[in-house]
């Protein structure tokens, strides 16, 4: 089965500093990639995700990379906020065969923590 | 508010009780699911129910018991549970099977944060 391995497991930046996530995965026929971010009290929700037919996606201050060769997916956040303070996870699946797109792998999680 | 409703938000319970955690979508999904969310460990997918047909078990134990009576509701059913089983557990849905950039996107509830004593 699909394994996604996250990291870092905390990150700590200054408010405007930019903050990087790396995610791998084991499973070639993965394709659809997806980010959460999980504020205290709530549950996740997907800011931004990326298909196997691109290469990068931005959405204003978030972006997300693929490689699929190197099986690695990275969430960049530029010019952080305070309010950017949350857990985010990395997810993988194929979708592909019938298989639910929402049957998702998901990594241990990235506590992200912004400083005024 | 994301469109997916649970119910309880918090639950304690002894070994010995039944007990049931109730999820409502209101998004017209056609896939709901149930997550189990452990400190320090990944998300963990437990069931899957794509049209009302449950499509995964995920090796989760016979302690959980899952129920999905239409594409808008889904339950899960505890008894004897042990005190390792306390976690969030959090409720999805999801529209599969249609084109476009939408499909699959996961929408979760807030989570039941249930306690096993």
């Amino acid at each position: 089965g699909e394994n996604v391995e996250q990291h870092p497991s905390t990150l700590s930046v200054q408010e405007g500093d930019s903050a990087v996530i790396k995610c791998t995965y084991s499973d070639s026929a993965s394709n659809y990639f997806p980010w959460y971010k999980q504020e205290l009290g709530k549950g996740p929700q997907l800011i931004i995700d990326i298909r196997s037919n691109v290469g990068e996606k931005k959405d204003q201050r978030i972006a997300v990379t693929l490689n699929k060769t190197a099986k690695h997916f990275s969430l960049h956040i530029t010019e952080t906020q305070p309010e950017d303070s949350a857990v985010y996870f990395c997810a993988a699946t194929s979708g592909a065969g019938g298989t639910s797109y929402g049957k998702l792998t998901f990594g241990q999680g990235t506590i992200l923590t912004v400083h005024p | 508010e994301t469109g997916v409703t649970q119910t309880p938000r918090h639950l304690v319970m002894g070994m010995t009780n039944k007990k049931s955690l109730k999820c409502e979508q209101h998004l017209g999904h056609n896939a709901m699911y149930w997550y189990k969310q452990s400190a320090k460990k990944p998300l963990e997918l437990m069931f899957v129910y794509n049209f009302k047909e449950q499509t995964e078990n995920n090796s989760v134990p016979s302690r959980f018991s899952p129920e999905c009576p239409n594409s808008s509701h889904l339950f899960l059913h505890l008894h004897t549970l042990q005190p390792e089983d306390s976690a969030l557990y959090l409720c999805a849905s999801s529209q599969e099977g249609t084109s476009g950039s939408r499909t699959g996107e996961l929408f979760f509830g807030e989570g039941s944060r249930l306690t096993v004593l």
